[in-house]
């Protein structure tokens, strides 16, 4: 039982490129969610996916895409790099919402720098 | 706007030494206050609360929550140097499709030995 995986853990772009965060559970989680660490800013919401084939915006949209093709997957897209976007990138899952009984349980993180 | 404020932002303190976090939040359809421990990589989960007064304990580890007082501590005592780490406190924000957690900064302890 790996838990919540994410690939690649470093990753280094220039400005315009485009690249795929992956990330894979295997703890059958409904709910799945992708956060940006920046210092002094604590952890933000990217996007979450409450279930497969269904994805919404969080706190800081823009700039991302996702996807969730699979209930095991949730891939965050990058199109075009900024160096704004220079962070480390979190996947969590939680096995239900709507309830208080939500923990979330984090993957390893990406370290992503754009130039 | 919700939000988390954790404090101190550091913490240095020699082994053996009790700590005391704190976690005050504004989040407008709390139902729960989670603590985070993270050292190198992933957060790793330590406690959820949902009801005030009721203390949650884990080894040398204990938090509480005050809802009226929209506060929370976590309690290191005995620390270890495997106690040093950055402290995440969330509070989980209820509505639509799911509840959302809303990070505070973090505090950043070390432990000396």
């Amino acid at each position: 039982n790996a838990g919540v995986t994410q690939t690649p853990k470093f990753r280094v772009l220039k400005t315009g490129q485009s690249m795929t965060l992956l990330c894979a559970q295997d703890m059958n989680h409904e709910y799945m969610y992708w956060y940006r660490q920046d210092p002094g800013m604590g952890l933000r919401l990217i996007h979450y996916s409450v279930g497969e084939g269904t994805t919404a915006k969080g706190e800081v949209p823009d700039g991302y895409n996702v996807s969730r093709l699979k209930k095991q997957n949730f891939l965050l897209g990058l199109e075009s790099a900024a160096p704004s976007q220079t962070s480390v990138y979190f996947c969590a899952s939680s096995f239900s919402s709507g309830s208080a009984t939500d923990t979330q349980y984090f993957g390893p993180g990406t370290r992503l720098t754009v130039l | 706007e919700d939000k988390v404020v954790q404090s101190p932002l550091s913490l240095v303190v020699h082994e053996g030494d009790t700590v005391t976090l704190n976690c005050s939040y504004e989040v407008t359809n709390f139902r729960s206050l989670l603590w985070y421990k993270q050292e190198k990589k992933a957060p790793t989960f330590l406690f959820m609360l949902t009801s005030s007064g009721i203390e949650k304990k884990s080894g040398r580890l204990s938090s509480i929550l005050d809802k009226k007082e929209l506060f929370s501590i976590l309690n290191i005592t005995a620390t270890q140097t495997g106690d040093s780490a950055v402290y995440l406190c969330a509070a989980s924000r209820g509505g639509g499709a799911t509840n959302k957690l809303i990070f505070g900064t973090g505090t950043l302890l070390a432990v000396q030995p």
